[in-house]
């Protein structure tokens, strides 16, 4: 069965420099969520897409920006990148949207050197 | 090894033994629960779910009870395995879905 695909799996970045993580949902999933996890952290919510609007805002800076597409592929724009930045971002989508189980992709590892 | 209403962030069992994993959440309006396992680099991977209506959902090897009244959930392994060790996350949904703090389930052979 097809999962969340998320890409790039590593990416490495210097401070100040911008990053574009993306984000392709399951299929017939119209709901996109981002979450960051440092390390032995517990997934933090960053903010979530229903249909592409925006559905709920959590703990994401104002440096950072997310997008839903027609094609309900998300982004998640990273500018002005911090040492701080440095976590594995997951994508998760589920259906209608929410109050559904969350699918997860693999995550991307972002390393802000 | 077992732990029963308090949250650890580390559980250490046997093979064989059951282990429970506790979980508080936050928001007395949450309506909708699940338990995640993650493994080391991978991303969390759905275990099984509860609504608010009920008390208690069985799976395969795996129960979750919920209690709304201590805003308490707990998931129960039974007969635990080698490939069961992994962190363990509750999550809530109150309008969006936020993670409790993890449990990292270390199985001994």
């Amino acid at each position: 069965a097809a999962g969340v695909i998320q890409s790039p799996r590593h990416l490495i970045k210097e401070k100040r420099e911008t990053a574009t993580l993306k984000c392709y949902p399951i299929p017939r999933h119209d709901t996109v969520y981002w979450y960051q996890q440092g390390p032995g952290q517990d997934p933090q919510f960053l903010i979530s897409f229903y249909e592409k609007m925006q559905s709920d805002k959590g703990s994401i800076p104002d440096r950072f920006s997310a997008q839903q597409f027609s094609d309900y592929h998300s982004e998640l724009n990273m500018s002005s990148l911090e040492l701080g930045d440095s976590a594995l971002y997951f994508c998760a989508s589920s259906q209608t949207g929410g109050n559904e189980k969350l699918f997860f992709g693999s995550g991307t590892q972002l390393s802000v050197l | 090894g077992e732990s029963v209403g308090l949250h650890l962030p580390t559980l250490s069992v046997q093979e064989g033994d059951n282990s429970i994993i506790n979980c508080a959440y936050s928001n007395s309006a949450s309506d909708y629960f699940i338990w995640y396992k993650q493994e080391s680099g991978k991303g969390p991977q759905f275990i099984i779910d509860i609504r608010s209506n009920m008390d208690k959902r069985q799976g395969q090897r795996v129960t979750v009870l919920l209690n709304k009244t201590v805003k308490h959930l707990s998931l129960q392994i039974a007969a635990t395995q080698p490939g069961d060790s992994a962190v363990y996350f509750c999550a809530e949904w109150g309008g969006d879905m936020r993670f409790g703090a993890g449990t990292r389930l270390t199985v001994k052979p």
